[in-house]
């Protein structure tokens, strides 16, 4: 079975922080995703990459940035947080080339900016 | 970057019933998925159903998918608790991502 899995289940931070969401695959999946969920705006795309070292601009790149070093780990930046990056957050990781395939999310991050 | 639309955007049913949710969008597809989502978890795909099929089953899962009217319907058959969950459909834009619908909740009353 395919795991994904993500460093925290719930993180508290506060405004102005630089915060760290690690998200490690074990199925050697090429694409990695990583969305944020917020009530009644559903899952909107922030980052991908579909290789190591690589990565593209989703919907919402705005006040994040991404790593991929190594092709099982991609890391979400929040290189300042605010307040109104409260969220949920979801890592998710799909084989093949490009988004044609079904995705492995991770259990989520739970994200509270103070 | 368009989102699905989904209907209804909360459904509550009696257990042993069927549940129905469409999800309509707006583009050309490769394929359409459905996912998910138990409260406070990551979502599960379900299915995937492709552009040149019609209809697929999985267990009490019925997908189908109308190209020319660009909706889809998922259909749970014999309802039980552990249905309760958020369910999402999710289509390609283009190759390179999925846009998500905004799901239907579902409520399964014993």
């Amino acid at each position: 079975d395919v795991k994904v899995t993500q460093s925290s289940r719930y993180l508290v931070k506060r405004t102005g922080e630089k915060v760290f969401l690690e998200c490690v695959q074990d199925m050697d999946h090429e694409n990695m995703f990583w969305y944020r969920q917020d009530p009644g705006l559903g899952l909107r795309l922030i980052y991908f990459s579909y290789d190591v070292k690589m990565k593209e601009k989703g919907d919402i790149p705005e006040g994040y940035s991404v790593s991929r070093e190594k092709k099982e780990r991609f890391s979400l930046i929040l290189e300042s947080a605010s307040t109104n990056q409260t969220s949920m957050y979801l890592c998710a990781s799909s084989f093949g080339r490009g988004a044609r395939n079904e995705q492995f999310f991770g259990p989520g991050t739970r994200l509270t900016v103070l | 970057s368009q989102q699905g639309e989904e209907d209804p955007q909360a459904l509550s049913i009696q257990e042993g019933e069927n549940a129905t949710m469409n999800c309509s969008y707006k583009t050309s597809i490769n394929n359409l998925q459905w996912y998910r989502q138990n409260s406070g978890r990551g979502l599960v795909h379900l299915i995937l159903i492709r552009s040149n099929e019609r209809e697929k089953h999985s267990g009490r899962l019925r997908v189908t998918l109308d190209t020319s009217k660009k909706s889809s319907s998922l259909l749970i058959t014999a309802s039980r608790a552990a249905d309760t969950a958020s369910y999402f459909c999710a289509f390609n834009e283009g190759a390179q991502k999925l846009v998500f619908g905004q799901g239907t909740r579902l409520t399964i009353n014993p």
